[in-house]
């Protein structure tokens, strides 16, 4: 079945350094993929996503590319602010319509960034 | 402010006892989904509804019964509350070219 594996955490960074979670998928066919963000307290916001290979989503500094290839979307943000601190979800849904529209997660990436 | 909307936030529940999450979204979607967030991990499905009065189990549905009898509501039953169920719950529904909107979430303590 369809499986998300990413970067554990937590990682922890100092303002404006940059930042990569890597995210790696086992899907059948052509899922597509996400990153969600959540902030404490709160439910999951949709971060940024793409539908196919060599797609590149991004969002608010965030970016992913859809690497086929080698199965990945890793997330990369060049210069992380405070705000940024979260717990962020790789995911990809590989079909369409019912249970195809569910979505596999990765376990979260607990991400802190200090001043 | 349209969105999902969960009730309630936090319950505790003691073992044997039941109770029900609510969960309302009126976006007017037709897709909605009951997951679960258990510490360290990902988001795991419970139940999903492709429209009103139509229901199915997703992946961990042991231990819960829902119901769809509108477009707007999908509540999540717990008939016989157990420790393994403390979790996070999180309600959602999908549009086709936005994607997912997420309640919440309602934090369930069994002791």
């Amino acid at each position: 079945g369809d499986s998300v594996t990413q970067m554990e955490g937590p990682v922890t960074l100092s303002e404006e350094a940059f930042l990569t979670i890597n995210c790696t998928y086992t899907a059948t066919g052509y899922p597509s993929l996400f990153w969600y963000v959540q902030y404490p307290g709160e439910g999951l916001q949709l971060l940024l996503k793409a539908t196919k290979a060599d797609d590149k989503g991004s969002n608010k500094g965030f970016e992913a590319t859809y690497r086929k290839e080698t199965t990945s979307f890793h997330l990369e943000k060049d210069s992380v602010q405070v705000s940024d601190s979260a717990v962020y979800f790789c995911a990809l849904s590989s079909g369409s319509g019912g249970s195809n529209y569910k979505l596999t997660f990765g376990k979260g990436t607990l991400l802190t960034v200090n001043p | 402010n349209a969105g999902v909307t969960q009730t309630p936030k936090f319950r505790i529940l003691k073992i044997g006892q039941s109770m029900t999450l609510q969960c309302t979204q009126d976006m007017n979607h037709n897709y909605m989904y009951w997951y679960r967030q258990d510490p360290g991990m990902g988001l795991k499905l419970i139940y999903y509804s492709v429209g009103a009065g139509i229901t199915d189990k997703g992946e961990v549905p042991n231990g819960y019964n829902v119901s769809r009898s509108t477009t707007e509501d999908f509540p999540l039953r717990l008939e016989l509350a157990a420790p393994s169920q403390t979790s996070v719950y999180f309600c959602a529904s999908i549009d086709r070219v936005y994607g997912y909107t997420f309640g919440s979430g309602t934090r369930l303590t069994v002791v």
